[in-house]
């Protein structure tokens, strides 16, 4: 089945530091990925949409200057956390769909710890 | 935000069937029932989806009410390992080609499973 890679699965950081999450899709095409993050014992909370090619979507209340998104490549999409605080210590998953199919489910990577000290 | 409503927990004992309850009562006629469920310390795994009809997979099986306002996913028999938190959404297919659609989840059924 699909596989969605995402590297690194777990980063500690200093604060003030900025980090770098990529998502691969690994044998299809996405042309859009999704960011969420989790929070301890919550839901995901959707982040953003990463268009490839084109600027991403953010949703309300998540700042597009600290959480930077690049989809540079049909198989690739990165976030990057920029001037990272405590505050931004989550565990960040990515998903993505195959553009060549119709309905289709989403595949999530397995998610990445941030801990920011 | 989440437009399906489902228990907060529920428990089941190894072996035996689970039945998960999700209320979509303004489901729209473009709207797909997915559900997916994710283990501990892990990203979400795709379970099932269907539109209409009910749906079986090597997973799980999905009963969905005549008037799609609700839906049921079943586990015939439950293992330590189906313990997870499961999440049923709603996606438009109307935005399908575009792939745009965001899929928003709500706060899902933590299943216990008890050996």
């Amino acid at each position: 089945g699909a596989v969605v890679s995402q590297h690194p699965s777990r980063v500690i950081c200093k604060s003030g530091t900025s980090v770098k999450i990529e998502c691969r899709s690994l044998d299809f095409q996405a042309t859009t990925m999704f960011w969420y993050r989790q929070f301890p014992k919550q839901s995901l909370m959707l982040m953003a949409t990463s268009n490839e090619g084109s600027k991403a979507t953010y949703e309300q209340g998540v700042e597009k200057d600290k959480f930077l998104i690049n989809h540079a490549s049909l198989t690739l999409s990165t976030l990057t956390v920029t001037s990272a605080h405590p505050e931004d210590s989550s565990f960040y998953i990515c998903s993505a769909r195959d553009r060549g199919r119709g309905a289709t489910p989403l595949h999530f990577g397995n998610g990445t710890r941030l801990t920011v000290t | 935000d989440a437009k399906t409503t489902q228990p907060n927990s529920m428990e089941s004992n190894e072996e035996e069937p689970v039945h998960l309850p999700c209320n979509h009562s303004t489901i729209s006629g473009t709207d797909y029932i997915h559900w997916y469920r994710q283990l501990p310390s892990q990203g979400p795994e795709y379970v099932i989806h269907g539109l209409t009809s009910n749906v079986n997979n090597r997973m799980a099986s999905l009963a969905i009410a005549e008037d799609r306002k609700s839906s049921t996913l079943i586990l015939h028999r439950a293992t330590l390992r189906d313990a997870a938190v499961y999440y049923c959404i709603l996606r438009d297919r109307s935005n399908q080609n575009t792939g745009g659609f965001k899929t928003i989840f709500g706060a899902g059924t933590r299943l216990f499973v008890k050996a």
